[in-house]
């Protein structure tokens, strides 16, 4: 079974405080993506990645990035952290080649709880 | 711009009754269709999905959707729920948009079954 894990189930910090989530799977994907989950706004792509050092913008990339420096990782940072990021975090990984994302299905973590004072 | 619609934000039903799902996006090209579902406390996973082939997928636990390209839809259905399928339902578009496929997600229908 894939597994795809993140550092934290909850997560409170201070505003202007730097938050790194990390997520971490097992199946040797090549795409990592991760998402914010919002009650009445479904999962929106903050950023993903298909390889190693590489990243892309999703939809609400604003004051988030990310870093990729092993395949099995893909870490999420907010810079500086605001109340409106206060949110449901979720990871998730598919496929073993980047031209196979559009059949892939994707893999999700139990997601992280942030909530930002 | 790509878009999913999910039209039913809450659903309650009885055990035994029959279930569709709402499910319309917006894009012209080919796309991919996927309904994940969370059950409460658990992660995200994949109920069904179709990307060729039968317009008429079949997923886990009994759940079936349909592809009608002309109405851009991909409802879900189920003849008889349980309540064990009370959960948040997402419908999800992978489509191309500037070179590479994006994931798009609806905005989620939480399904509730009174036993």
């Amino acid at each position: 079974d894939v597994k795809v894990t993140q550092s934290s189930r909850y997560l409170v910090k201070r505003t202007g405080e730097k938050v790194f989530l990390e997520c971490v799977q097992d199946m040797d994907h090549e795409n990592m993506f991760w998402y914010r989950q919002d009650p009445g706004l479904g999962l929106r792509l903050i950023y993903f990645s298909y390889d190693v050092k590489m990243k892309e913008k999703g939809d609400i990339p604003e004051g988030y990035s990310v870093s990729r420096e092993k395949k099995e990782r893909f870490s999420l940072i907010l810079e500086s952290a605001s109340t409106n990021q206060t949110s449901m975090y979720l990871c998730a990984s598919s496929g073993t080649s980047p031209r196979r994302v559009r059949t892939d299905t994707q893999y999700f973590g139990p997601g992280t709880r942030l909530t930002v004072l | 711009a790509q878009s999913v619609s999910q039209h039913n934000h809450h659903v309650i039903l009885s055990e035994a009754a029959s279930l569709e799902l709402g499910c319309n996006y917006s894009y012209g090209g080919t796309v991919n269709l996927f309904w994940y579902v969370q059950y409460p406390g658990q992660h995200l996973q994949l109920l069904l999905k179709y990307f060729s082939g039968d317009p008429l997928v079949k997923g886990i636990k009994g759940f079936e959707a349909e592809f009608i390209k002309s109405k851009f839809s991909f409802n879900l259905r189920k003849p008889s729920v349980q309540w064990s399928d009370t959960a948040e339902y997402f419908c999800a578009v992978n489509a191309r948009n500037s070179g590479t496929y994006k994931y798009i997600f609806g905005t989620g229908t939480r399904l509730k079954v009174l036993a």
